[in-house]
């Protein structure tokens, strides 16, 4: 049972360009939620979150919106770069319940 | 500042072998801890956390077990490995409790059983 799905495996953007990857969960519950990026052999880190009292955060060129009755949030990078590319993970928790993960979107920004 | 090391980076281990992975966190006191895997197509799987010492949880039954001897010290064991086993081990550590918790990863363990 997949609480949080990240439906595209892979996105190809070029550079300049706006990049949006999606996320879509399942448990109502969920309170907050986050964006990680990750590289080859390395360990997540953090991007962005959002609380679900919010409908939109942004730090730079990243902008994270949330859409509570659509239980979907998305992630637009604006301009897109090349060091973007990485695969990006959304995660959802409620409480004090551990962070749930997405099976990630790989991001290919082409120069 | 908080940092988090965990060791080795990249570990061959055969079928049946035992597995021990260590992570330890400085520059904090009491965090949550957790153990996540990466296999390939199935994301991060999250497969122990703990909240204190000698405080485990297990999210996934399979044929690993994690013990907390220390505050800020988390080991993953095995004492037969399987290839279903192989994959991208991360260490994370957190601090809080009452929600809006961050994860902090360490730079992970690529595990190959063969």
């Amino acid at each position: 049972d997949q609480q949080v799905k990240q439906n595209s495996p892979s996105l190809s953007v070029q550079e300049g360009r706006i990049s949006i990857l999606n996320c879509d969960y399942t448990n109502s519950m969920f309170d907050y939620f986050l964006w990680y990026k990750k590289y080859p052999a390395e360990g997540p880190t953090f991007l962005i979150s959002i609380s679900s009292i919010k409908d939109k955060n942004e730090d730079g060129r990243f902008t994270v919106f949330l859409n509570k009755s659509a239980k979907h949030l998305s992630l637009h990078i604006v301009p897109s770069q090349p060091g973007d590319s990485a695969v990006y993970f959304c995660a959802a928790s409620w409480g004090n319940t551990p962070l749930v993960f997405g099976k990630g979107t790989r991001l290919s920004v082409i120069a | 500042s908080q940092t988090i090391h965990q060791w080795p980076a990249t570990l061959v281990q055969p079928v049946g072998s035992p597995l021990s992975l260590e992570c330890t966190v400085e520059g904090t006191s009491n965090p949550n801890l957790y153990w996540y895997r990466q296999a390939a197509g199935r994301g991060l799987q999250l497969l122990f956390y703990s909240v204190g010492i000698g405080q485990i949880s297990s999210e996934v039954p399979q044929n690993l077990s994690a013990s907390r001897p220390q505050d800020r010290q988390f080991i993953l064991s095995s004492k037969k490995l399987l290839l279903s086993d192989s994959g991208f081990y991360l260490c994370a550590w957190s601090v809080g409790g009452g929600g809006s918790e961050k994860l902090f990863f360490g730079s992970g363990t690529q595990l190959s059983v063969l």
